[in-house]
């Protein structure tokens, strides 16, 4: 079926730094959403991108839809221990009754 | 709003045995979905729902049935569990498109 490339699978980095990951298609997608999910938990919703180019933030992190419909980049400004987690990147193709398409989700973990 | 809740949060099973997982949302969204999550594979698509009364299936639809009697609750029934159906799952309802997800239902079968 339709897949995400996200990339990278993981990250193991030091608290302070910046973080980036991003999610590639060879299909167009009119949504992009990023999602986090804690261990043990439900994937939480971050960030939705609704157009070609928009930049958009919560907090610290910072998400865009690329240009070229076809990708989409997540940074994390100033990372922290409680950004510990798998982040996962959705797109969807058509309308809102189409079926997101997941990425395969970054691992990230902080060291103190 | 108690958004999407699940039960139970953990189950285990027996080879062959059956069982419903639960889930509801009070936020009256008419699209629902199951994923199932294992390590590597991302979340899956194994059924979903656009409104009462009406389902289809996802990716990996084999070995479950739903049905969507009301615009709350979207059971997922595994008929005869098997060992490759130990798996997280997770309900999510949708407001346009943005998915919302339950907290999951950890599932063992031995």
């Amino acid at each position: 079926g339709q897949q995400l490339n996200q990339s990278p699978q993981s990250m193991f980095i030091q608290e302070g730094e910046d973080v980036s990951m991003n999610c590639t298609s060879s299909s167009i997608f009119n949504t992009w959403l990023w999602y986090k999910q804690d261990p043990g938990e439900g994937p939480v919703l971050l960030i939705a991108l609704y157009k070609a180019g928009e930049l958009t933030s919560n907090g610290r992190l910072t998400a865009q839809f690329g240009i070229t419909r076809k990708d989409s980049f997540l940074n994390i400004s100033a990372s922290i221990p409680s950004d510990v987690g798998i982040y996962f990147c959705a797109g969807l193709m058509s309308s809102n009754t189409g079926k997101l398409i997941f990425g395969q989700g970054t691992t990230l973990q902080v060291k103190p | 709003n108690a958004g999407v809740t699940q039960t139970p949060k953990f189950q285990v099973l027996k080879t062959g045995q059956s069982m419903t997982l639960q889930c509801a949302q009070d936020m009256n969204h008419e699209y629902m979905s199951w994923y199932r999550q294992d390590p590597g594979m991302g979340l899956r698509l194994i059924h979903y729902s656009v409104g009462a009364g009406i389902t289809d299936q996802g990716e990996v639809p084999n070995g479950y049935n739903v049905s969507r009697s009301t615009t709350e609750d979207f059971p997922l029934r595994l008929l005869s569990a098997a060992p490759s159906q130990t798996s997280v799952y997770f309900c999510a309802s949708r407001d346009g498109a943005l998915e919302f997800f339950g907290p999951g239902t950890r599932l063992t079968v031995l």
